[in-house]
């Protein structure tokens, strides 16, 4: 298995302009988790999803983030209007009903000029 | 609220050197510990996790423990080596009956100098 995938790797937007970062999960995980990892915050969930159902969304900063997951291979986490206080990186885990830790993806580094 | 704190916030040791790594974590009601290691510009990979019935866990070089009733947890890395270099990320998760929200230290950067 290729692990968890996101794109892009690197997105690098102006203010205002909407941002959409894209997550695929290790096949048959029916977790998906969306972090954030800044300097001054470290890593933070956002949100997180079992079976393309939202869990727990308690994370997620304000209304301008929005997440779905329309399928078990397939996520995404949308900014709109994006702000440069979003710069982060963004990352993407996955994890199976059985396993008892998540797997990472590498990340999408997200600047907001 | 849980806390979780990482000390050092950067070691720098010498190639060969045994070194700890230190996490605490203010709510000793967790369900397991896990470490992390972050390579600069990379994910996650996941070291060792210890659930919150276990004292220890160890993989190859690295041991970790948990002290619940203290709210502490150590990395012991053993015979350190170049490659170990990175930052290492303790998280606990919160009980059973709650979400599977894992709450991260600010970790430790480690340089292994050759």
């Amino acid at each position: 298995d290729a692990g968890v995938i996101q794109s892009p790797r690197h997105e690098v937007t102006e203010m205002g302009q909407e941002v959409t970062l894209r997550c695929k999960p290790i096949s048959g995980h029916d977790y998906l988790f969306w972090y954030r990892q800044t300097m001054m915050r470290g890593l933070e969930l956002l949100i997180y999803f079992n079976n393309n159902v939202p869990i727990d969304d308690s994370g997620m900063p304000e209304d301008r983030f929005s997440a779905k997951m329309p399928n078990a291979s397939f996520s995404t986490l949308k900014i709109q209007p994006s702000e440069p206080r979003d710069s982060a990186v963004y990352f993407c885990a996955s994890k199976g009903q059985l396993n008892t830790e998540a797997f990472f993806g590498q990340g999408t580094r997200l600047t907001v000029v | 609220k849980q806390e979780v704190t990482q000390i050092p916030a950067a070691l720098s040791v010498p190639e060969g050197e045994n070194l700890v790594l230190n996490c605490s974590f203010t709510d000793s009601a967790i369900y397991n510990l896990q470490w992390f290691r972050q390579d600069p510009g990379k994910g996650l990979t996941s070291l060792l996790l210890i659930q919150s019935s276990q004292r220890e866990q160890t993989s190859g070089r690295l041991n970790a423990s948990l002290d619940k009733s203290s709210g502490r947890s150590t990395l012991y890395i053993a015979a350190s080596q170049p490659g170990d270099s990175a930052t290492y990320l303790c998280a606990v998760r919160r009980g059973m009956d709650s979400s599977y929200k894992l709450i991260f230290g600010s970790g430790t950067r480690l340089l292994v100098r050759p």
